[in-house]
């Protein structure tokens, strides 16, 4: 089946770690996107890439980075730079632009950082 | 920059009545989208229904229906014979016809009541 994941479901770490949250795809989307997700924000662009080896910042990509070495494939690393990283984030992706097509999402990660 | 509103934080329906989600969206632009969104408790986000703004009759799936008002800037989603199911989050969403950059509303809580 075609489709996003997104590992782990669940992930905890300590403050001042960096993590990486993974997300693959297998639908030949080319851009792929990271959002995070706060009550009552609605989602948020971290980071998007159109195509391999290119990414943009969205609105709030201080204190994360990410790679797009292979097209299924676009890790969200959350550094400790990132002041208030517990959240809820979200991966998708889409064909390129120029068509009426949605994002596609994955089930998501909720990160804790305690 | 587009920005997207939905006014209503919470909505209520009884089951098998209708309800209507508000949304309304700021551009200059005159070839964009705007899609609707579903987000159980799982969090899985789920498209329910799209929108191209050239087209000036309103979308349909199924029980989901929209009134676009592109003069207006409003984007509604009315939902008929309202199930259990469809008891979500509902995040309205633009997206600009030349780029994947999508924006996101800050969600309405529907809850179904039996």
């Amino acid at each position: 089946d075609g489709g996003i994941t997104q590992s782990p479901k669940y992930l905890f770490r300590k403050e001042g770690q960096n993590v990486t949250l993974s997300c693959e795809q297998n639908l030949n989307h080319d851009a792929m996107y990271w959002y995070r997700q706060d009550p009552g924000q609605g989602l948020r662009l971290i980071y998007y890439s159109q195509i391999v080896n290119d990414f943009q910042k969205g609105d709030i990509a201080e204190g994360y980075s990410v790679s797009r070495e292979k097209k299924e494939s676009f890790p969200l690393t959350v550094t400790s730079a990132q002041k208030n990283p517990t959240a809820f984030y979200l991966c998708a992706s889409s064909p390129y632009s120029g068509t009426a097509y949605e994002q596609y999402f994955g089930p998501g990660t909720r990160l804790t950082v305690t | 920059a587009q920005t997207v509103t939905q006014s209503q934080p919470e909505m209520s329906v009884q089951e098998a009545e209708t309800v209507t989600l508000s949304c309304t969206y700021d551009t200059s632009e005159s070839d964009y989208y705007l899609f609707w969104y579903k987000q159980p408790p799982s969090r899985q986000m789920i498209l329910v229904i799209r929108q191209e703004a050239y087209k000036q009759q309103n979308a349909t799936e199924n029980r989901f229906s929209v009134n676009f008002q592109k003069a207006a800037k409003s984007f509604s989603l009315k939902i008929s014979d309202s199930q259990l199911g469809d008891a979500a989050m509902y995040f309205c969403a633009y997206r600009f016809l030349f780029n994947n950059d999508m924006r996101f509303g800050a969600g309405t809580r529907l809850t179904v009541k039996p």
